[in-house]
């Protein structure tokens, strides 16, 4: 079975730094990858997701995330972070071009403080 | 994209007893999941629900104890049966999107304690 790992369980900023979120899959074909986010008191949501082309990917919010697949690795990273950002971030993956059953990882509190 | 409603959106039962949990989607949709989400951890699949079929199950997740509805294209039900503590965590619904490959689209989910 698939898995996937992100590396810090919970991470503590000042605005304007720089954020850079790890996440590893152990999957060897064909994947696709996704980074939701839950904001306090609001539903799960997507940020960004890689199927194909380009693996570096943009999102909402000026969040973007690349693809090394050498590195079985889809960090996410923003240049400059804002209060606004804190909240839960939960890396995720599909193996192929037909299973559409998300694996999770553990998920990173990100909290930002003014 | 999809707007999704559950109910209800807490609860505090006691051992041995079962909740059901609704699911509501503002769209007709082909494919509904069931996540459980426990204390710390992170989103588990507990089983895919389409309409007019049975639902598949995960590993480690069985019918008699998460039996699910999916009577129609917009709604859905997961029951807990006879419940113990360690099933206490959130149950999310969520619904694919058109975008397909694992896109999602989450319920505000349902916080279950069992005392």
């Amino acid at each position: 079975a698939q898995s996937v790992s992100q590396h810090n369980h919970h991470v503590i900023l000042s605005e304007a730094a720089s954020l850079e979120l790890g996440c590893n899959y152990s999957y060897g074909g064909t994947v696709n990858l996704f980074w939701y986010v839950q904001y306090p008191g609001q539903h799960l949501q997507l940020l960004l997701k890689y199927f194909s082309g380009d693996p570096l990917v943009k999102g909402i919010k000026g969040f973007e995330a690349e693809f090394i697949k050498s590195k079985f690795s889809f960090n996410l990273r923003k240049p400059s972070v804002q209060w606004s950002d804190t909240a839960e971030y939960f890396c995720a993956v599909t193996p192929g071009f037909n299973d559409y059953k998300l694996s999770f990882g553990a998920g990173t509190t990100v909290t930002v403080r003014a | 994209s999809a707007v999704i409603s559950q109910k209800p959106s807490r609860d505090i039962c006691q051992r041995g007893t079962s909740l059901t949990i609704q699911c509501q989607v503002d769209s007709q949709v082909t494919m509904m999941f069931w996540y459980r989400q426990q204390p710390g951890q992170s989103l588990t699949l507990i089983a895919t629900a389409n309409q007019g079929s049975e639902a598949t199950y995960e590993s480690g997740f069985v019918i008699d104890k998460f039996p699910i509805s999916r009577p129609n294209l917009t709604f859905s039900t997961l029951t807990v049966s006879n419940m113990s503590p360690e099933d206490s965590s959130i149950y999310l619904c969520s619904v694919e999107s058109a975008g397909g490959f694992g896109e999602q689209y989450f319920g505000p989910g349902t916080r279950l304690t069992v005392t």
